[in-house]
């Protein structure tokens, strides 16, 4: 699976757009970009995934570039509870060729500030 | 719809006991996936069932073993416990016959003393 790298630590104010980047240059045709977030103490959470067009669910916006070489995720109203490390992964579908297992990097701290 | 359930929450054990986690995936999951989270290694995959088979193993001593119910319901053992096997055991269930997200429980904290 393609490597990741994302920034270690971001603040973003409460009530504003938090918006994540993630690089991913080696990412093959077929590997998606899976985001999850764990707050602290709790099991991941899964966020968002896409393979090439932008997704938006109730939670956040994932805008994939068209080289898919990178991506970022938005939360657009980040709230305290957003307060969380984000992990920017990138697997292959099961679809395509069994499982993987999903690989977390460090992630990013968000600290939302009120 | 119940989530992952993950029991006990908290244990504490001593070197060279074993210890057994147990796992309930959502109801109709049939795959399981167990992760240990350190401060130092971070978030790392150690093996995954289906339909109780192991597919998928991550790089762990053989101490560290697991098995699938027919139920789906996963347990995870560590056998001659280390210091170092102090960690968040995370399990996590998914659908498995498409591409979709998987569902973390709440994780055991495992303290070896």
């Amino acid at each position: 699976d393609a490597k990741t790298t994302q920034p270690p630590s971001m603040d973003c104010a409460e009530g504003r757009a938090a918006n994540l980047p993630c690089n991913h240059s080696t990412i093959s045709g077929n590997e998606y970009v899976y985001w999850y977030r764990q707050i602290h103490s709790q099991g991941p959470q899964y966020i968002i995934h896409g393979l090439k067009n932008n997704e938006t669910n109730e939670m956040a916006s994932l805008i994939i570039t068209e080289d898919r070489k990178s991506s970022t995720l938005i939360l657009p109203h980040a709230t305290l509870r957003d307060t969380a490390v984000y992990y920017c992964i990138v697997r292959v579908s099961e679809r395509s060729r069994g499982r993987r297992a999903l690989t977390f990097g460090s992630g990013t701290r968000l600290q939302v500030q009120p | 719809k119940a989530g992952v359930t993950q029991t006990p929450r908290y244990l504490i054990k001593t070197r060279g006991q074993q210890v057994t986690l147990s796992c309930s995936p959502i109801s109709g999951h049939r795959s399981v996936s167990w992760y240990q989270q350190t401060p130092g290694q971070g978030l790392q995959f150690l093996f995954e069932y289906f339909s109780e088979t192991q597919r998928n193993k991550g790089n762990f001593p053989g101490r560290f073993s697991g098995r699938q119910f027919s139920n789906s319901r996963s347990e995870m053992n560590v056998s001659t416990l280390e210091l170092g096997d102090s960690a968040l055991y995370l399990c996590a269930s998914s659908f498995s016959v498409r591409d979709t997200e998987a569902f973390f429980g709440q994780g055991t904290r495992l303290t070896v003393v």
